[in-house]
């Protein structure tokens, strides 16, 4: 089963870009990246996913590397409402989305 | 609005009393899950459904039944709460394996 890992705790300036990686080095061919957030005492909610190339949406862009074993999620101006959890997650059995630890991101104003 | 909606947003109960917490999701999704948030621990999956009459176990089912006798409802059911289930629980769908999971606002249980 595929594993992360990622950095407890990041933090961030306001308006400025923010890369949260994570590094998932067993995971199989087939595995698409997930990346969830969660805001404080809300769900987790669904950001982007990506399988093999770059990703992008109105939320965050997705950085795949070339040998699938890490992955980058870019805010690309991080805003105080984006100060969250952020799991990277590749599903685990039949869409058991495995949450770690995750990253607390910390915005700055 | 799309959503998924679990009763009650809190809820205090006593070791022993049954409970029942409710989720429905208006999106036609076939895949629904628990979820319990423990501090420390992340969110661990308790069941989950790939559909009407299906259920299948996560990492954490002791404790816990479920039942998806329609496809918009999935509620968690604790027939003899004890105080090791104390804690955050969430209900996700999604419209399959694989896609995005849409997560409900929570359900904090405490049992004394």
């Amino acid at each position: 089963d595929a594993k992360t890992t990622q950095p407890n705790s990041m933090e961030s300036n306001e308006e400025e870009p923010v890369h949260l990686p994570c590094n998932h080095s067993t995971i199989s061919g087939t595995d698409y990246i997930h990346w969830y957030r969660q805001l404080p005492s809300q769900g987790p909610e669904y950001v982007i996913h990506g399988l093999t190339s770059n990703v992008n949406n109105r939320m965050a862009s997705l950085a795949i590397a070339e040998d699938r074993k890490s992955s980058t999620l870019i805010l690309h101006r991080a805003t105080l409402r984006d100060a969250a959890v952020y799991y990277c997650i590749p599903p685990y059995n039949n869409n058991d989305m495995r949450f770690g630890a995750g990253t607390r991101l910390t915005v700055k104003p | 609005e799309a959503q998924v909606t679990q009763n009650p947003r809190y809820l205090i109960t006593v070791t022993g009393k049954k409970l029942t917490v409710t989720c429905s999701q208006n999106m036609n999704h076939e895949y629904m899950s628990w979820y319990r948030q423990d501090p420390g621990l992340g969110l661990r999956q308790i069941y989950y459904s790939m559909n009407v009459e299906v259920t299948d176990k996560g990492d954490v089912p002791e404790g816990y039944k479920v039942s998806r006798k329609e496809k918009r409802n999935f509620p968690l059911i604790l027939e003899s709460p004890s105080p090791n289930q104390t804690s955050l629980y969430f209900c996700a769908s999604s419209l399959g394996t694989l896609s995005p999971l849409h997560f409900g606002n929570g359900t904090r249980l405490t049992v004394t």
